[in-house]
């Protein structure tokens, strides 16, 4: 089953805009996480939140995490051509045991 | 680094084929999955192992299996490769952190054809 859902599907940018991307999930959770995937790859971890935390900070990249909404955004500031990539989010629920639900992804395309 | 590979990153295979794909992590980590990856769906997860000769179903396990001899390693298995099959298929490890599941490292993808 599908926990987290990205919104938007899809965004096309310039470099050196901001972009933004939410994730919405239905169950209580643990903590949530963001990845990233460039075209044909693995994904790559980007930053975790707990559930006890309202936002984070990891270079350019701003989370934030509303459990009452149950929602987290995604801020990646002055963004880069080599920012261009799918980005997921993923959940884990209570007492999955390291099991992680992610979401169908959102595509973001920054040209220079 | 932490670093994950699989065996191959490209597999076509016919209808009936019985195929393995191969993970191996080198950070001695407990924990190892197999997600299948397709348009529009994201990633879903077909089987995890949290210790040597533990498996677990993941949320489409039908058609699939898996093996784990060895803590390093992490086998996936088609038993009869059907076309519905055709997709990504990635590989994840991570440690155990007893309760706080911790980040998930990847290998680069396995996209097999099932023709």
């Amino acid at each position: 089953s599908q926990q987290g859902e990205e919104d938007p599907q899809a965004l096309s940018i310039q470099e050196g805009e901001n972009a933004t991307m939410n994730c919405s999930y239905k169950t209580s959770i643990n903590n949530l996480q963001w990845y990233r995937q460039n075209s044909g790859r693995g994904l790559v971890h980007l930053i975790l939140i707990r559930s006890n935390e309202r936002e984070k900070h990891s270079g350019r990249l701003r989370v934030t995490l509303d459990t009452s909404k149950k929602s987290s955004s995604l801020l990646i500031t002055a963004s880069r051509a080599a920012d261009t990539a799918s980005y997921f989010c993923a959940t884990d629920e209570r007492d999955s045991w390291g099991k992680l639900q992610f979401g169908a992804g959102t595509q973001v395309v920054v040209t220079p | 680094d932490v670093k994950v590979t699989q065996s191959s990153r490209y597999l076509v295979k016919r209808t009936g084929e019985k195929v393995f794909l191969e993970c191996v992590q080198d950070m001695d980590h407990e924990n190892m999955f197999w997600y299948r990856q397709d348009p529009g769906l994201g990633l879903r997860l077909i089987y995890f192992s949290y210790d040597v000769k533990m498996k677990e179903k993941g949320d489409i396990p039908e058609g699939y299996s898996v093996s784990r001899e060895k803590k390093e390693r992490f086998s996936l298995i088609l038993e009869s490769a059907s076309t519905n099959q055709t997709s990504m298929y990635l590989c994840a490890s991570s440690p155990q952190s007893y309760g706080w599941p911790d980040t998930q490292y990847f290998g680069p993808g396995t996209r097999l054809t099932v023709l």
